[in-house]
């Protein structure tokens, strides 16, 4: 069975810092990628997406990134921190009639 | 601009009654839609995903769609003080990425 792995689950870090998040896809080939942000009481904001290795679209611009190393391995990153990065970070993975998400990582930026 | 909107609630019924949530979608080339529950503080989880116009029942769910007026629903018999939660209704047009609903807060009252 398929299975989605993201970590850290809990994460506090300053302003200014680096930040990386990293979710790896078990049990399924080329699937899509997701990264969402919900922020507290809030809906899900799709931040990047990924049909394929190397392949990632941007839906909001901001400091962050994404990379997609290998097949099911799918990358957040941010070179310096702002505060209103702070939020529920979920990595997600689809295929034609499923779409899973991680636990998520909860980022508090201070 | 692909939307999915969903009523943010609260939405109140007692134990052991139906809860209706009600979800519309902009883009009409939308092929499949996904109700999620999210409990506080968690991620989502899928609940239903349905793809063809009519019901689809799992259990004491079951989920309703409407293409002719872009409109997906979901309906949970028997309603238990454990279903509540915010549930997350999204649709996606096959290979592009899932767009969400704010989501809808049901409360189950014992």
């Amino acid at each position: 069975s398929q299975t989605i792995h993201q970590w850290p689950a809990t994460l506090v870090q300053p302003v200014g810092s680096p930040l990386s998040l990293e979710c790896t896809v078990e049990g399924t080939s080329n699937p899509n990628l997701y990264w969402y942000r919900q922020a507290a009481g809030r809906g899900l904001q799709l931040l990047f997406y990924s049909v394929g290795i190397g392949q990632i679209s941007s839906e909001v611009p901001q400091n962050l990134s994404a990379s997609r190393p290998q097949d099911r391995q799918f990358i957040l990153s941010s070179k310096k921190l702002l505060l209103s990065d702070s939020g529920f970070y979920l990595c997600a993975w689809s295929m034609v009639q499923e779409a899973f998400f991680g636990q998520g990582t909860r980022l508090t930026v201070v | 601009q692909k939307e999915v909107e969903q009523n943010s609630g609260p939405l109140s019924v007692p134990e052991g009654a139906i809860a209706s949530l009600n979800c519309t979608y902009s883009d009409r080339g939308s092929q499949s839609f996904f109700w999620y529950r999210q409990y506080s503080g968690k991620s989502p989880e899928l609940i239903m995903f349905i793809y063809s116009n009519g019901d689809k029942e799992d259990g004491r769910f079951t989920a309703q769609l409407n293409k002719a007026s872009q409109y997906v629903s979901l309906l949970i018999r028997d309603s238990q003080p454990s279903d509540s939660a915010t549930y997350l209704c999204a649709a996606t047009s096959g290979n592009t990425p899932l767009v969400f609903g704010k989501g809808t807060r049901l409360s189950v009252i014992a």
